[in-house]
């Protein structure tokens, strides 16, 4: 089946900082990727999602400015938090949409393992 | 009122037992219907894929879709301590945006 990975899987840092999480597709293209977001003991929210070669979109109430993705090639999207807060503290999830041809089914996305971001 | 709806749980099953999950959704444009499994701290797994109406089945798992009533559904046979994780439905209308509803996610505990 197809794998997506991330890293890393979990990261703590200071207040302020920045933190830069990357979402790889290992054995297909993935031309759509997709950013969750997942409280505990709560579903996944997504924040956004990202086209190779094209800005991202993002939901309602997320902010661009403060998660930046990045979809530069057909295997790599990075999500980077900006000044990261204690309230940002979470897990951190990506999933990938293949070409055609990729998967059984052209709609079927393909997660991560999960990054969990905390902020100290 | 969510556009997916999954109670949350925690349900509890003795080893052996049928489990049956569920949602409901109220968007009619869903024609995608997906069951993830996640286990704690880890990224979901995808478990069914069903487009449309109809009954699917793969090994110990049947999923369920009733498009007339919104509602679908997910079933364990002879379920396993390794079965215990939280179910996620998800849904997705047709489209190009991939853009999946997650419901809430059930807690299953298969006690042995």
């Amino acid at each position: 089946g197809a794998v997506v990975s991330q890293h890393p899987s979990w990261v703590i840092c200071k207040s302020g900082t920045s933190v830069k999480i990357e979402c790889r597709s290992l054995d297909f293209q993935a031309t759509t990727m997709f950013w969750y977001r997942q409280f505990p003991k709560q579903s996944l929210m997504l924040m956004a999602t990202s086209n190779e070669g094209s800005k991202a979109t993002y939901e309602q109430g997320v902010e661009k400015d403060k998660f930046l993705i990045n979809h530069a090639s057909l295997t790599l999207s990075t999500l980077t938090v900006t000044s990261a807060h204690p309230e940002d503290s979470s897990f951190y999830i990506c999933s990938a949409r293949g070409l055609g041809g990729t998967s059984g089914h052209y709609n079927e996305q393909f997660f991560g393992p999960g990054t969990r971001l905390t902020v100290l | 009122q969510k556009e997916v709806e999954q109670d949350p749980g925690p349900l509890s099953v003795p080893e052996g037992a049928i489990v049956s999950l569920n949602c409901t959704y109220s968007n009619s444009a869903f024609q995608y219907f997906m069951w993830y499994r996640q286990y704690s701290r880890k990224g979901p797994e995808l478990l069914m894929y069903t487009y449309s109406s109809g009954n699917k089945e793969d090994g110990r798992f049947t999923a369920q879709v009733d498009k007339s009533s919104k509602y679908i559904s997910l079933f364990i046979r002879d379920s396993q301590p390794s079965d215990s994780a939280t179910y996620l439905c998800a849904m997705m209308s047709s489209g190009n945006t991939g853009k999946l509803i997650f419901g809430q996610g059930t807690t299953l505990q298969v006690k042995p």
